[in-house]
Order: C-alpha cells, then structure tokens, then sequence
C-alpha cells in the first residue's frame, strides 16, 4: 500500500514569503502529525491532528499553522518565513493517537530552504 | 518534561563488528520507546519498538530492550553491515499512558558509518 506522501520534496522559497506543506497519510491513518528536523535542534515536533481537530502544539510560534482535512490529508502553513525555518518538514501517520504504540509511519519529508 | 539521550556520535565500525547505541529517557509516565532510523535523503524508518518494561524489541538483527529500572533502551546488533550505516534516533512516546501527549520526543541522534 501506498505509504505516507510528502509533496512538494524540495522548496526554496524568499524571507518574508509564505509556504504550504501537503500531506497524504496512509490510507486508513486518521491521526497526522508534523515534526520540524535541523542540524541544531534535531527533530522537534509541531502540530497532531485527527479527525480535524489540532490535539497537541509544540513551542513554536503563531506563524506555524495546520490543518487537516476530512480525507486526513493535512497541510501546514509557514507564514513570514525567516532564515531560521530552513528544515526538513516530515509528516507522520498512525491509525489513531491512541494506536501510536504501533509506531508512525514517515514521510520523506520537504526540504525547505529559505533565502 | 520528557527527554531522551544518546550517545554522541558519530560512531565507526568496521562490517561484522557489535554495536551498542545508548539510551536513556526520561518521562512523567509510562512510554512506549521507539527506534527509529534514517537514511541518507530519506524520512524516518520505525525500526523497533516496545510498550512495557522488560520487552524486546528487534528487527532486521537489531534489538532493545525496555529497562524501567535504568530508563534505558539501548540498541544492540551483533553484527553491523554496510548497510547499516545512517542515523539513529530513538525516541518516546506517552500516548496511551495516560499522560495525554502522543507525541514523540527523539534524542539528537547517532551517525554510525560502517566501513568494509
């Protein structure tokens, strides 16, 4: 079956721009969660959702946001880019949060640069 | 708040020597522990799990064990291939414990390159 899908893989964008992020879960996994990936600060988790519903936020700022749809796609929105949010932004799929024990499932995440 | 440390790295083995990844964690309740493995270019792979104290997990000739005496989930393999080589994380999870988070905290990581 077809696994979790990232689009765009590579995106360079302006300081000040904004991006959006997509992401397909895999089919049947209605809990969705973002994970910001640095050299600096390792693998720092951003948003989950299920069932449209934001169920936990991490210690970032306002300028992060997400949504998930009613198909579990989700994107997240990087609004006012800096140089400091050039990352790799992976996605994660599970059944449900409470079926985490099962482990996420990864995308292969999107390169963002920002220049 | 929860955390989770690994050794630094990175590490070099030559192919069929052993290796030992340490971890440790830190939670307010009972996790699951994860490892987790990455590939250069690519997401996270979940290469290994386990939910309660005392269980192993393995894959692929690599295992932990879940020590809640030590908070410990150090990963072993007997005998490391080329192919091995990339970053190891391993990381926690409080969902279903109670604690009401289901994220997942990673340590920084573990490079190891194995050479022939």
């Amino acid at each position: 079956k077809a696994g979790v899908t990232q689009t765009p893989r590579y995106l360079i964008k302006t300081r000040g721009q904004q991006v959006t992020l997509s992401c397909s879960p895999i089919s049947g996994h209605r809990s969705v969660s973002w994970y910001q990936q640095t050299p600096g600060q390792g693998l720092q988790f951003l948003f989950e959702y299920f069932s449209e519903t934001q169920r936990n936020k991490g210690n970032f700022p306002g300028r992060f946001s997400g949504r998930q749809f009613s198909n579990s796609r989700s994107e997240m929105n990087v609004s006012t880019l800096e140089l400091g949010d050039s990352a790799l932004y992976l996605c994660a799929s599970s059944l449900a949060p409470g079926m985490n024990s099962y482990g996420y499932t990864f995308g292969s995440g999107t390169r963002l640069t920002v220049v | 708040g929860d955390s989770v440390t690994q050794m630094e790295g990175p590490v070099t083995l030559s192919e069929e020597a052993f290796l030992t990844i340490n971890c440790t964690y830190t939670a307010t309740g009972y996790p699951s522990l994860f490892w987790y493995v990455q590939y250069p270019g690519e997401g996270l792979q979940l290469l290994l799990k386990a939910t309660k104290a005392d269980d192993k997990g393995s894959n692929k000739g690599f295992e932990a064990t879940y020590r809640k005496e030590t908070t410990s989930f150090h990963l072993e393999k007997g005998s490391v291939q080329v192919s091995d080589s990339a970053v190891y994380f391993c990381a926690l999870s409080e969902g279903g414990s109670g604690a009401g988070s289901y994220q997942l905290t990673f340590g920084k990581g573990t490079k190891l390159s194995v050479i022939p």
